[in-house]
């Protein structure tokens, strides 16, 4: 059975500083997702990550893959107060499907002025 | 492109009554999904459909009926709703086809049921 681990849960930042979130998952998989929550909001797709050593980025994120490790980052640079959401990491369990994605549990970040 | 749509937005159910929970999109895209996310948690698959008339179980199906007769519309259906269904309920689609490039998934606005 899958399972995906978002760490760490709560991260409080001050503006300006780097982190990084990690993302562990516990089988083979061939596809990984971020996404950001705004509180009371819905979902939106950050990055769709589906190789190993795939980099993505967008504006201060920046996401990647290791599959050997089974382990995806998302660090953030020089963050901003914008940033503050929740982050999720999501795991493709079937090869070759979309279809049963499994969610960690989030990363709650704040930033902070 | 309205993209993915849910109705209602919010609805309170006593305890065994039933409701379907309504989802459509407008970017023919071919899987569906409906998931539903506790406070603090990450989202739970409850089905998805990978086409007009094929749906299956994600993780957590119990005490839910999905069908997709259209490619647009993926309707969730609660029978005897029980506390433990209160919840957020989000809709979301995507396009796949295996072998090929891999699509974001789109999600709606999501449905806060709360059942007493």
């Amino acid at each position: 059975e899958l399972k995906v681990e978002q760490n760490p849960l709560f991260l409080s930042m001050q503006e300006g500083k780097n982190y990084t979130i990690y993302c562990n998952y516990s089988t083979t998989s061939d596809r990984l997702y971020w996404y950001r929550q705004d509180p009371g909001k819905s979902l939106e797709s950050l990055f769709v990550l589906l190789s190993n050593g795939a980099v993505k980025q967008e504006g201060r994120l920046m996401a990647s893959l290791d599959t050997k490790a089974r382990l995806s980052t998302l660090h953030i640079t020089a963050a901003v107060h914008d940033l503050s959401a929740t982050y999720f990491c999501a795991v493709a369990s079937l090869r070759g499907s979309q279809g049963n994605l499994i969610f960690g549990k989030g990363t709650k970040l704040s930033v902070k002025p | 492109n309205a993209g993915v749509t849910q109705t209602p937005k919010f609805r309170i159910l006593k305890i065994g009554q039933s409701m379907t929970l309504q989802c459509a999109q407008d970017m023919n895209h071919n899987y569906m999904y409906w998931y539903r996310q506790d406070p603090g948690m990450g989202l739970k698959l409850i089905y998805y459909s990978v086409g007009a008339g094929i749906t299956d179980k994600g993780e957590v199906p119990n005490g839910y009926n999905v069908s997709r007769s259209t490619t647009e519309d993926f309707p969730l259906r609660l029978e005897l709703a029980a506390p433990s269904q209160t919840s957020v309920y989000f809709c979301a689609s995507s396009y796949y086809i295996a072998g090929g490039q891999t699509y974001e998934q789109y999600f709606g606005p999501g449905t806060r049921l709360t059942v007493t």
